[in-house]
């Protein structure tokens, strides 16, 4: 089936550095990426559309200057986190459709931020 | 009121069991119904999907859509404890390029 990778799968920064996650379709094109956010025991929570080519869509209360996203192409998306701070620390999660189907998740990145 | 409500449990069930698995929405707008699973540390894979109201079956899955009642349900016969996740809910108005709406998971444990 479709597959949408996902790297890192986690990653630990000092406070104040920025990270960058990456999201790619590995056997599909995908014009449209989400960025989802997700806190322990709890579901996700939409954080922005990626549109490639275009600005992203972000979520009321999301801050656009701190959670950058750029797709450039068809098969990769971007999330960087900029300036982290501790409470930024959850784990994050983009998807894609690849279309006829139900929409496929990465495996997630767990961001620690100390 | 939330979108889409379902029971967060947590639901703990023998080995071999049916479990059921529900979630309500309010906005009738909602065309595309969704199952997904989580293992802890792990992004959603999924289950089932469906349009249209009835059931639609996948080996042991079953998921059922009820579209006057607006309400969705998961069935699992012969529950393994490799089915040990949380499972969510998720639907959408449109097709791709859709954003996805969550109930809030229900942690299932099926025990040996």
């Amino acid at each position: 089936g479709a597959v949408v990778s996902q790297h890192p799968s986690w990653v630990i920064c000092k406070s104040g550095t920025s990270v960058k996650i990456e999201c790619r379709s590995l056997d599909f094109q995908a014009t449209t990426m989400f960025w989802y956010r997700q806190f322990p025991k709890q579901s996700l929570m939409l954080m922005a559309t990626s549109n490639e080519g275009s600005k992203a869509t972000y979520e009321q209360g999301v801050e656009k200057d701190k959670f950058l996203i750029n797709h450039a192409s068809l098969t990769l998306s971007t999330l960087t986190v900029t300036s982290a701070h501790p409470e930024d620390s959850s784990f994050y999660i983009c998807s894609a459709r690849p279309g006829g189907d139900g929409y496929t998740f990465g495996s997630g990145t767990r961001l620690t931020v100390v | 009121q939330k979108e889409v409500e379902q029971d967060p449990g947590p639901l703990s069930v023998p080995e071999g069991a049916i479990v059921s698995l529900n979630c309500t929405y309010s906005n009738s707008a909602f065309q595309y119904f969704m199952w997904y699973r989580q293992y802890s540390r792990k992004g959603p894979e999924l289950l089932m999907y469906t349009y249209s109201s009835g059931n639609k079956e996948d080996g042991r899955f079953t998921a059922q859509v009820d579209k006057s009642s607006k309400y969705i349900s998961l069935f699992i016969r012969d529950s393994q404890p490799s089915d040990s996740a949380t499972y969510l809910c998720a639907m959408s108005i449109g097709a791709s390029g859709s954003r996805l709406t969550f109930g809030e998971g229900t942690q299932l444990t099926v025990n040996p």
